[in-house]
C-alpha cells in the first residue's frame, strides 16, 4: 500500500507551548488529508479534513484556532496545537487519500504529552 | 440505527483457528468497504479494501461483502499471535470521510 509518514512519532511539551506534527504522503499525491485523535481504547476521532490548497473543515466541537492545520501541498500537511494544555495530550493520527476516493492510508501517529 | 455496528470484543482464539469479524451498516450510498488492523500505539494499517460487493482474498484475509444485506466480513485463516490487534471496519461513499467501526479486539493465543 502507499506510505504515509508522520513526524514526530512522539513530543512532549510545556502547557503553553505550540506543537506541530508533520504528514507526508511519500510516493502518491494526497488530494485529501484527515487529522484523527485516539484516546486509549477508543475508535478514532475525527478533527478535520484538508484538501490541498483550501481550508480546513473541521469537526464539530473541534476548536479551528486551536488546532491549525495547513495543507500547503499536494504531499505535506501540518498539524499545529497551539497554547498546549494537558487536556491535548493524546495520539494523533493522520491519513491521506488520492484523487480516486475510496482508501485512505495512516501514518504511524504521533503520542502527545503536555506537561 | 447506527452508522456501522461493529462488536467491539475483545475476541480470544487459539494459535491456528479461524477468525470471523463482522460489520453492519445502514448508509446505502457506501461504496468502498475496507478493514485495518490497528496495533497498539500505532497508525491504523490498511488490510483490505473493496469496492462494490463480493469477495476478495489475500494471502490468509479474506473479505467478503453483502451490499444487499449491508454486512461485511473479515476472514483470518490459520490465525497467528502476531494477528492480535484491533480490526477497524471503515467505509466511504466517495471523497467523504470515513466512517469506522468501534474496532474489535482480538487476542490470538499461542
Amino acid at each position: 500500500g502507499a506510505v504515509v509518514s508522520q513526524h514526530p512519532s512522539w513530543v512532549i511539551c510545556k502547557s503553553g507551548t505550540s506543537v506541530k506534527i508533520e504528514c507526508r504522503s511519500l510516493d502518491f499525491q494526497a488530494t485529501t488529508m484527515f487529522w484523527y485523535r485516539q484516546f486509549p481504547k477508543q475508535s478514532l476521532m475525527l478533527m478535520a479534513t484538508s484538501n490541498e490548497g483550501s481550508k480546513a473543515t473541521y469537526e464539530q466541537g473541534v476548536e479551528k484556532d486551536k488546532f491549525l492545520i495547513n495543507h500547503a501541498s499536494l504531499t505535506l500537511s501540518t498539524l499545529t496545537v497551539t497554547s498546549a494544555h494537558p487536556e491535548d495530550s493524546s495520539f494523533y493520527i493522520c491519513s491521506a487519500r488520492g484523487d480516486r476516493g475510496g482508501e485512505a492510508f495512516f501514518g504511524q501517529g504521533t503520542r502527545l504529552t503536555v506537561v | 440505527q447506527k452508522e456501522v455496528e461493529q462488536d467491539p470484543g475483545p475476541l480470544s482464539v487459539p494459535e491456528g483457528a479461524i477468525v470471523s469479524l463482522n460489520c453492519t451498516y445502514s448508509n446505502s450510498a457506501f461504496q468502498y468497504f475496507m478493514w485495518y488492523r490497528q496495533y497498539s500505539r500505532k497508525g491504523p494499517e490498511l488490510l483490505m479494501y473493496t469496492y462494490s460487493s463480493g469477495n476478495k482474498e489475500d494471502g490468509r484475509f479474506t473479505a467478503q461483502v453483502d451490499k444487499s444485506s449491508k454486512y461485511i466480513s473479515l476472514f483470518i485463516r490459520d490465525s497467528q499471535p502476531s494477528d492480535s490487534a484491533t480490526y477497524l471496519c471503515a467505509f466511504s461513499s466517495g471523497n467523504t470521510p470515513l466512517v469506522f467501526g468501534k474496532g474489535t479486539r482480538l487476542s490470538v493465543i499461542a
